[in-house]
């Protein structure tokens, strides 16, 4: 069975500094990996996935297979990112339904 | 594109109740599913189809049937409400490209209350 886990389910960091966003999973083949965000009153909506390797709004994702981990890091905050953010895997390549983690509400003080 | 639309956006219930949530997407989109987020829990996926005319259980179904007759909609029936289902309800939408899942579209949400 695969497993998404957010070990942090409030975080809050200042402005301007480094962000980080833990996100483990438990899965014993090949995953697909997915970043969703949702903010006030908008809707869910995907950040970024493993397999495009990009940076969105200056948010990047690592895959470490070792690990098990997929972290979204930022490095330097903005009030605009505060946010509910959800790390969500798909096995098998992406080829199965998503997973999502438990959530991490992210707050950014000014 | 409207994309996916949900409705209603709330709706309070009492117990052994029942109703339907729709769901509708004009994306041309396969796949479609259900999730209820709760909170400490997630998005918990209810029910998925692949195309019209399938469907199937995802990791919390009891309570809950859907059915597709057609791509656009996927409704969601309460068949006798709970107070355990009190919950935001998302319905999404992808394509299947390949079989590989693509990123999914929400909508934006029903907020049940069951009293």
């Amino acid at each position: 069975a695969q497993r998404v886990t957010q070990p942090e389910k409030l975080l809050s960091v200042f402005k301007g500094a480094p962000v980080e966003l833990k996100c483990n999973y438990s899965y014993s083949g090949s995953p697909e990996l997915f970043w969703y965000v949702q903010y006030s009153r908008q809707r869910l909506q995907l950040l970024l996935r493993h397999i495009s390797r990009e940076s969105i709004k200056g948010f990047t994702a690592d895959l470490n297979k070792g690990e098990t981990s997929f972290h979204l890091k930022k490095p330097f905050a903005q009030e605009e990112d505060s946010a509910m953010y959800y790390c969500a895997l798909s096995g098998n390549f992406g080829n199965e339904k998503l997973t999502f983690g438990t959530g991490t509400r992210l707050t950014i003080i000014p | 594109n409207a994309g996916v639309t949900q409705t209603p956006k709330f709706q309070v219930l009492k117990t052994g109740q029942s109703m339907t949530l729709q769901c509708a997407q004009d994306m041309n989109h396969e796949y479609m599913s259900w999730y209820r987020q709760d909170p400490g829990m997630g998005l918990r996926l209810i029910h998925y189809s692949v195309g019209a005319g399938i469907t199937d259980q995802g990791e919390v179904p009891n309570g809950y049937n859907v059915s597709r007759s057609t791509t656009e909609d996927f409704p969601l029936r309460l068949l006798s409400a709970a107070p355990s289902q009190t919950s935001v309800y998302f319905c999404a939408s992808s394509r299947l490209a390949g079989g590989i899942y693509n990123e999914q579209f929400f909508g934006p949400g029903t907020r049940l209350t069951v009293l």
